[in-house]
């Protein structure tokens, strides 16, 4: 149980053009989700949180405009990186609320390379 | 402010020796604390945890960890390690009191296994 997924698992994009990001529950709802940014040979720097069915809050210094965070459902939130640039290259990781248990869910993240 | 600290960037250890990775945060009256595991280019699988209970806690792969309140650590080990448990760890924090699914974590320990 407690499986989150990612989609795409690798993705190459030219500098400009806007990607989109899934992260899915399989089995659970996630009332919450979190998405994180790792750089390499770093730790994961929380990005923003994710409620359904309301606005997404940022963390300092993340530009809301850029990352855009729908949470549509209990088992679907998306990251959308617009007009990407070479320097938003990095892994992309997402987590679920485990639900109470004080536990988050990780996707097996994405790698995201801007050309 | 919330903060949590592993002191060690990189630690070598022979196959088959004891290893102990360590983790401090910054004190709260309640704390719930993870160590999660990483590989190569895949997200962050859970070690164990400790939510409250006994101060021992044992995860998968062997591994266990003792959380010590007068010390504020939570120490990773293990004692034999295995080639395969060369990997990222890192330790994660949640402070109840500033919202139970937020989680801090450390910078990470890149535990090197050598044969």
């Amino acid at each position: 149980g407690a499986v989150v997924s990612q989609h795409p698992s690798r993705v190459i994009c030219k500098s400009g053009t806007s990607v989109k990001i899934e992260c899915r529950s399989l089995d659970f709802q996630a009332t919450t989700m979190f998405w994180y940014r790792q750089f390499p040979k770093q730790s994961l720097m929380l990005m923003a949180t994710s409620n359904e069915g309301s606005k997404a809050t940022y963390e300092q210094g993340v530009e809301k405009d850029k990352f855009l965070i729908n949470h549509a459902s209990l088992t679907l939130s998306t990251l959308t990186v617009t007009s990407a640039h070479p320097e938003d290259s990095s892994f992309y990781i997402c987590s679920a609320d485990g639900g109470g248990s004080y536990e988050q869910y990780f996707g097996p993240g994405t790698r995201l390379t801007v050309t | 402010a919330q903060s949590v600290t592993q002191l060690d960037s990189q630690v070598p250890v022979f196959e088959e020796a004891p290893v102990e990775l360590r983790c401090n945060y910054s004190s709260s009256v309640s704390v719930y604390l993870f160590w999660y595991v990483q590989y190569p280019n895949q997200g962050l699988q859970l070690l164990l945890k400790y939510l409250s209970g006994s101060t021992l806690v044992k995860g998968i792969n062997g591994f266990e960890a003792e959380f010590n309140k007068s010390q504020t650590s939570f120490h990773l080990r293990k004692p034999s390690v295995h080639i395969s448990d060369t990997a990222e760890y890192f330790c994660a924090v949640s402070y109840g009191q500033t919202g139970a699914n937020n989680l801090f974590f450390g910078t990470g320990t890149r535990l090197t296994v050598i044969p």
